[in-house]
């Protein structure tokens, strides 16, 4: 069966500090990856994709960056964090090919700016 | 652009208390209509996927339906631990990502 994992699930980050959230998916080979953010009061907002190997489409200018430099894995980056960083990150995964609506979410990250 | 609206955005039941939950959406051509359910702290679990109107989807208490402009998912006879966040999302034609509403918070007291 699939699994996916992401971590660290909490932290706490003072403005202006780098950022890295990692998330792996078993179980699967080439599947599509997501990464969204889920702050109070708004829905999921997607952040970036990728359907394989190095390629990452964006779909929000931020200072956020993601990569994917293995099949299963994708990680979500930040040179320098602002406020406006904060909330729930969620990493999803769906099968391979077309986008499908079935996404399948790790149990986030939540990440607090100060 | 692709817009999702849910209602309410919060909902107290009794146990035992049916209900209903809204989703209206606007898309240029609808591929997909899905229901998410988020737990607090964790990520979304998926529900159901609705492709044309007048499509039906049952799962236990739940029951997604859909029209032309707007979806329901019918709670029956909910327990406590139906308690969650409800999401919808859309997907338009040609196999664009999902756009989601802000979702309903459910709970339901004993």
């Amino acid at each position: 069966s699939q699994t996916i994992h992401q971590w660290p699930a909490t932290l706490v980050q003072p403005v202006g500090s780098p950022l890295s959230l990692e998330c792996t998916v078993e179980g699967t080979s080439n599947p599509n990856l997501y990464w969204y953010r889920q702050a109070a009061g708004r829905g999921l907002q997607l952040l970036f994709y990728s359907v394989g190997i190095g390629q990452i489409s964006s779909e929000v200018p931020q200072n956020l960056s993601a990569s994917r430099p293995q099949d299963r894995q994708f990680i979500l980056s930040s040179k320098k964090l602002l406020l406006s960083d904060s909330g729930f990150y969620l990493c999803a995964w769906s099968v391979a090919g077309l986008h499908t609506g079935e996404l399948f979410f790790g149990e986030g990250s939540r990440l607090t700016v100060l | 652009e692709d817009q999702v609206t849910q209602s309410p955005e919060a909902l107290r039941l009794q146990e035992g208390e049916s209900s209903s939950l809204n989703c209206s959406y606007t898309v240029s051509g609808l591929r997909g209509l899905f229901w998410y359910r988020q737990d607090p702290g964790k990520g979304p679990e998926f529900l159901f996927t609705l492709y044309s109107a007048g499509e039906e989807k049952e799962k236990e208490r739940l029951k997604a339906t859909l029209t032309k402009k707007e979806s329901f998912l019918h709670i029956t006879a909910p327990k406590p631990e139906d308690s969650a966040t409800y999401l919808c999302a859309v997907q338009a034609r040609g196999y664009s990502t999902l756009t989601f509403g802000k979702g309903t918070m459910l709970l339901v007291s004993p």
